[in-house]
């Protein structure tokens, strides 16, 4: 079955690093873009970055840039999302995501296809 | 890239049907026919149900149907059903700014 497994629930204090993980399974790792959407408490989806087979291809949103580092270990077929120093403002679903299809070159951006059961992180002292 | 607008609500009865907007600019949803939709059920993980505008991945119901005019695209959703009752979220990539971006999102109640 093609699907991402993600760990489990996050309870951090501020100022706490973090990183927390997304296994492909069910399909080669090394042929797709994986992603991170993050969702707060009752509030809309956010697109935070991409990653494609090693930490050197990565895109981030502007608004996650400097906020956020994405890795990968290929050889587990893992990605990684993390934080250095969290915050309250950190408090949300985060869901890994594989992209259908993405070439920059030929402005092809796919959807998201698969979806993680998403990882909840609550920052709070 | 700027949220995209979608209405807060929609809603309709069992067997109706009903039509979500998504309204974007020239460089996202007008630019190139790179617009999904999503559903996302209460307490459960988004799941695609239109990509490239209109087409539906496997699995999906014939019921899901999507459209683009300009800088709008739209999804309609016919034969309603209480478990097509969700949230629901376009999206579409930004080639200017090689970014996606998602719809303020809709909630679709069946009465």
């Amino acid at each position: 079955e093609v699907q991402l497994v993600q760990s489990g629930a996050e309870v951090k204090k501020p100022g706490e690093s973090l990183k927390i993980s997304c296994k492909a399974s069910g399909f080669s790792f090394i042929n797709y873009w994986i992603g991170w959407v993050r969702q707060m408490p009752g509030r809309g989806l956010e697109w935070m970055g991409i990653i494609y087979r090693s930490d050197s291809n990565t895109r981030y949103s502007p608004s996650f840039q400097g906020q956020v580092t994405i890795s990968a270990d290929r050889t587990i077929s893992t990605a990684y999302l993390r934080w250095s120093s969290l915050q309250a403002s950190d408090t949300a679903m985060y869901y890994c995501v594989r992209v259908y299809y993405y070439d920059v070159d030929a402005n092809m951006g796919g959807p998201f296809d698969i979806w993680g059961p998403g990882t909840m992180v609550t920052v709070s002292s | 890239q700027s949220a995209l607008t979608q209405p807060p609500s929609a809603s309709g009865s069992p067997g109706q049907s009903v039509t979500i907007s998504c309204t974007g600019t020239s460089s996202d949803v007008g630019s190139y026919n790179y617009v999904s939709w999503y559903q996302q059920q209460p307490g459960k993980a988004p799941k695609l149900m239109i990509y490239e505008v209109s087409k539906r991945p496997s699995g999906v119901p014939d019921r899901f149907s999507g459209s683009k005019s300009g800088n709008t695209a739209s999804l309609t959703v016919s034969g309603l059903q209480a478990d097509d009752e969700a949230d629901y979220y376009c999206s579409s990539y930004a080639v200017n700014t090689i970014s996606w971006g998602f719809g303020t999102g809709t909630k679709v109640t069946v009465l």
